[in-house]
């Protein structure tokens, strides 16, 4: 099985401001990583996949970025709305199809 | 638009079975893959079960292989879970979500459905 770490667990950030969330796998998953977005009470949303690409309707401040088992998202200035959980999830060596632990980014 | 619901949630005792639904609309169910993806309260995503659209395949997590049975109607635009000898542990919001292809990533999420499992 393949494990997602993601760091830091939580990140507070002042609006407008930069953040930089990080998720390594335990072994190399190629480009076949995706982000996804959760705000309290709602389903997760896609934001990337295949590493870079930004899902439909995902503004252009996200990107993805990394392979094999390195990975970044970054969030270039945040917006209030981007205040949420965060999760990387791999689906290129499954079962199972694993996620990250989550980084929660919060007003700082 | 793509849209998922998922049914059946409820208040359970431990040792029970429960079936959720998850009803698949805007897109071509039967050509689509979907998974189930549970979350339990305040911690992350875990990847329970699948059967591919064809339903020639299916997979389950370890932590439920053996209780939970997924299944699809196709004629019904609709995925099944059925979860027996449940656990307090499998307290949870169950999701449905599609792939665009078997391998790929989740594009669409349902709203969940919330199991509690309790005596």
């Amino acid at each position: 099985e393949i494990v997602m770490t993601q760091s830091p667990a939580t990140l507070s950030v002042s609006p407008g401001e930069r953040a930089t969330l990080s998720c390594r796998a335990s072994q190399s998953v190629g480009s076949n990583l995706a982000w996804y977005q959760q705000k309290p009470g709602q389903a997760p949303r896609l934001l990337i996949y295949g590493a870079s690409t930004r899902a439909t309707g995902v503004p252009a401040r996200f990107s993805g970025s990394g392979s094999g088992t390195e990975f970044t998202l970054t969030i270039s200035s945040l917006q209030s709305e981007d205040f949420a959980v965060y999760y990387c999830q791999q689906y290129n060596i499954w079962p199972p199809w694993t996620f990250g632990q989550g980084t929660k980014v919060e007003i700082k | 638009q793509v849209q998922l619901v998922e049914s059946g949630g409820g208040v359970v005792q431990p040792g029970k079975s429960l079936r959720l639904s998850c009803a698949a609309s805007g897109f071509t169910f039967s050509l689509y893959t979907v998974h189930w993806v549970r979350q339990a309260p305040g911690k992350g995503l875990e990847w329970l079960a699948v059967m591919s659209y064809d339903a020639e395949h299916e997979y389950y997590a370890d932590s439920v292989k053996g209780r939970f049975t997924v299944s699809r109607d196709n004629s019904k635009n609709t995925l099944y879970l059925q979860m027996n000898s449940l656990r307090p542990e499998d307290t949870a919001v169950y999701y449905c979500a599609r792939v665009e292809y078997f391998t790929s990533w989740f594009d669409h999420w349902g709203q969940g459905t919330l199991v509690i499992v309790s005596s």
